[in-house]
């Protein structure tokens, strides 16, 4: 089983509406991370925990919240979505000691 | 200028051959330093650390020149299992840090 788990793994949706996206995972990390990747542009950091008690904004969170249910899950929404928020979004564990991250397999989404 | 700035690319080899990737980073308070490799539409996947002495897993060898804010990733007799895009991707340390990704580098093996 994978180590880094999304869902969805594809989404379609409309403009204004919400929507939830799930990250959990397996190895045992305290911190979590959410990213959207756009062509050209490479990944670019949206939110981040360093625990269950820990939220920190990254690079481009207008438009998006997180929620850090428990150190294994760790939820991104977009409140009202709009078309420039189409893009894959990867969730991300990573390794406080070597600082290297485990990426899960992405959630394509596309705002119409 | 990009906080992490890599060869454009795309790279198109032949199967055996040498390549070259090369990347900057602006940050001289940048602490951790990674090659990763994505393939087609899947997840970056950890290809490897970068170490002050430079290390090598195989036929992959990293360099890191802290004085230039450079890094390097050299592949030897590539494969076509090796086509992917190669990430560079640099880290600050302490309680703000965060990790930064470079556009990445596209390489085709041809056979």
């Amino acid at each position: 089983d994978a180590d880094v788990t999304q869902t969805p793994r594809n989404r379609i949706t409309k403009t204004g509406k919400r929507i939830m996206l799930e990250c959990s995972q397996t190895k045992g990390h305290d911190r979590m991370y959410w990213y959207r990747q756009d062509p050209g542009l490479g990944l670019r950091l949206i939110y981040y925990s360093f625990d269950v008690k820990d939220i920190n904004k990254g690079e481009i969170s207008d438009g998006y919240s997180v929620s850090r249910q428990a150190q294994a899950k760790f939820s991104l929404s977009l409140e009202s979505a709009i078309p420039n928020q189409t893009a894959l979004y990867f969730c991300a564990t990573e390794d406080r000691s070597s600082y290297e991250q485990y990426f899960g397999p992405g959630t394509r989404l596309t705002v119409t | 200028r990009k906080e992490v700035e890599q060869d454009p690319g795309p790279f198109n080899v032949p199967e055996g051959a040498t390549v070259a990737f090369n990347c900057t980073y602006s940050n001289s308070a940048s602490q951790s330093f990674f090659w990763y490799r994505q393939d087609c539409r899947k997840e970056p996947k950890l290809l490897m650390s970068v170490y002050s002495s430079g290390n090598e897993d195989g036929r992959f060898t990293a360099q890191l020149n802290r004085a230039s804010q450079y890094i390097s990733l050299l592949i030897r007799d590539s494969k076509l299992s090796d086509s992917a895009t190669y990430l560079c991707v640099v880290s600050t340390s302490g309680s703000a840090r965060q990790l930064t990704f470079g556009s990445g580098t596209q390489l085709t093996v041809l056979p």
